[in-house]
């Protein structure tokens, strides 16, 4: 049982290159969600998905998309990278949407 | 709108002292509070949860947070501190019927051996 996975887990990119970070979670969780972590700013939510077939605007969406592939994958993407997008990305997961979120490890990634 | 105040950025301890990580939140209704653990490199672990009963809530690794409703507060205790608890430490509010959580800004907790 490997819970939330991510990958990849470093990237580096260029300014204005696109990429798409993956999660998945193997167990059977009806919500998922991105986040992103930057120095003394807590964690702020991007986009979440309350069930399959549905996403939603978090409070930080903007230069991000999402797209809830399945129950199990719930992928970000980056259509045009600038430097403010450098940061720490976690994706999580819960039963629904009002229960406990485990995280994954985490997705450092570095835009020049 | 919901919100966390972690009004520390650290948390210095020595081995063996007890450790009180403080947070206090701002909410619509009944609150839902969470502890998550941050090592370095790693994703955030939950710890425990309040989410209506007992006001003394127990956790892993020893942890516990005390609820108070009229002081809006959910601190983090430990007993005794470790060296391994050295760590970043969360707190998070979430409204009855909200499902998005509010995160503070974290605590950075180091137990000096």
């Amino acid at each position: 049982n490997a819970g939330v996975t991510q990958t990849p887990k470093f990237q580096v990119l260029k300014t204005g290159q696109s990429m798409t970070l993956q999660c998945a979670q193997d167990m059977n969780h009806n919500s998922m969600y991105w986040y992103r972590q930057d120095p003394g700013m807590g964690l702020r939510l991007i986009y979440y998905s309350a069930s399959e077939g549905t996403t939603d605007k978090g409070e930080v969406p903007n230069g991000y998309n999402v797209s809830r592939l399945n129950k199990r994958e719930f992928s970000l993407r980056l259509e045009s990278a600038a430097p403010s997008q450098t940061s720490v990305y976690f994706c999580a997961s819960s039963v629904h949407r009002e229960e406990t979120q485990y995280f994954g490890p985490g997705t450092r990634l570095l835009v020049l | 709108a919901q919100s966390v105040a972690q009004p520390e950025d650290q948390v210095n301890v020595a081995e063996g002292n007890p450790l009180t990580v403080k947070c206090t939140y701002s909410v619509s209704g009944n609150p839902y509070l969470f502890w998550y653990v941050q090592y370095p490199n790693r994703g955030l672990q939950f710890l425990l949860k309040y989410i209506t009963g007992d006001n003394l809530v127990k956790g892993s690794y020893g942890f516990e947070a005390e609820f108070n409703k009229s002081q809006t507060s959910f601190h983090l205790k430990k007993p005794s501190a470790l060296v391994s608890d050295s760590a970043l430490y969360f707190c998070a509010v979430r409204a009855y019927g909200n499902n998005r959580l509010a995160f503070g800004k974290g605590n950075q907790v180091v137990v000096i051996p």
